[in-house]
């Protein structure tokens, strides 16, 4: 069984660039949300993505948006980068239906210069 | 809106036993989590709460008290890799599955 991945694992960009992260789900999962989690502060929720639509979505600004592909896998995209951006953003994937199993990516480690 | 509390760090001792507290405030209640986070690391989850009590799971136990608004996760027998960061988690009522509220963490040191 392969556990959830991430990619890339640590990004650098420039304030106003854009940026794509991608995940790959647990196998046999089919619902992946996404954390952003500030040093020292727990994961807030920016989004969720079952069957390949956004089905709950936390306090952000649309320049956060995502994807899902027919295999599960994800990718979320920020626009306009900004200083306050850098932190580590968590992929979890689930199966629909399933009341807590929520496993956790390693997470990308994003730095806004 | 939702509230989670807990405190910013704790300290035990090896062998010990170290309760983590939380509180929480929301509009509606729909399942407490508690995840291990060690540095560096994705979380992990350790329990999950939806009635009020206790559930024990090896050497952690987590307890939950819904009319208080409260939780507590209970380590016992403490080793050195249980250093880590703690996070409560509550889902709110007609949420997204897999939408959780984390509080802040609490961060455990473990010492000889």
């Amino acid at each position: 069984e392969t556990g959830v991945t991430q990619s890339p694992t640590h990004l650098i960009k420039t304030r106003g660039q854009q940026v794509t992260l991608r995940c790959s789900s647990q196998s046999g999962h089919n619902t992946v949300s996404w954390y952003q989690q500030a040093l020292g502060q727990g994961p807030q929720f920016i989004f969720q993505y079952y069957r390949e639509e956004e089905n709950g979505r936390g306090n952000f600004p649309p320049r956060f948006s995502g994807l899902q592909f027919p295999n599960y896998s994800s990718e979320l995209n920020v626009n306009a980068l900004e200083l306050d951006d850098s932190a580590l953003y968590l992929c979890a994937s689930s199966l629909h239906g399933q009341s807590y199993e929520q496993y956790f990516g390693p997470g990308t480690r994003l730095t806004v210069t | 809106g939702q509230n989670i509390d807990q405190p910013t760090e704790m300290t035990a001792t090896e062998g010990a036993i170290v309760q983590i507290n939380c509180t929480y405030q929301t509009s509606g209640f729909n399942g407490l989590f508690w995840y291990q986070q060690h540095a560096g690391e994705a979380p992990t989850f350790l329990s999950y709460n939806v009635l009020d009590g206790l559930e024990e799971k090896g050497r952690f136990s987590s307890f939950l008290s819904r009319s208080k608004g409260y939780s507590y996760l209970l380590l016992k027998e403490l080793q050195m890799k249980d250093s880590a960061s703690y996070l409560c988690a509550v889902r709110a009522r007609g949420a997204g599955s897999y939408q959780l509220t984390f509080g802040k963490g609490t961060k455990l040191s473990v010492i000889p």
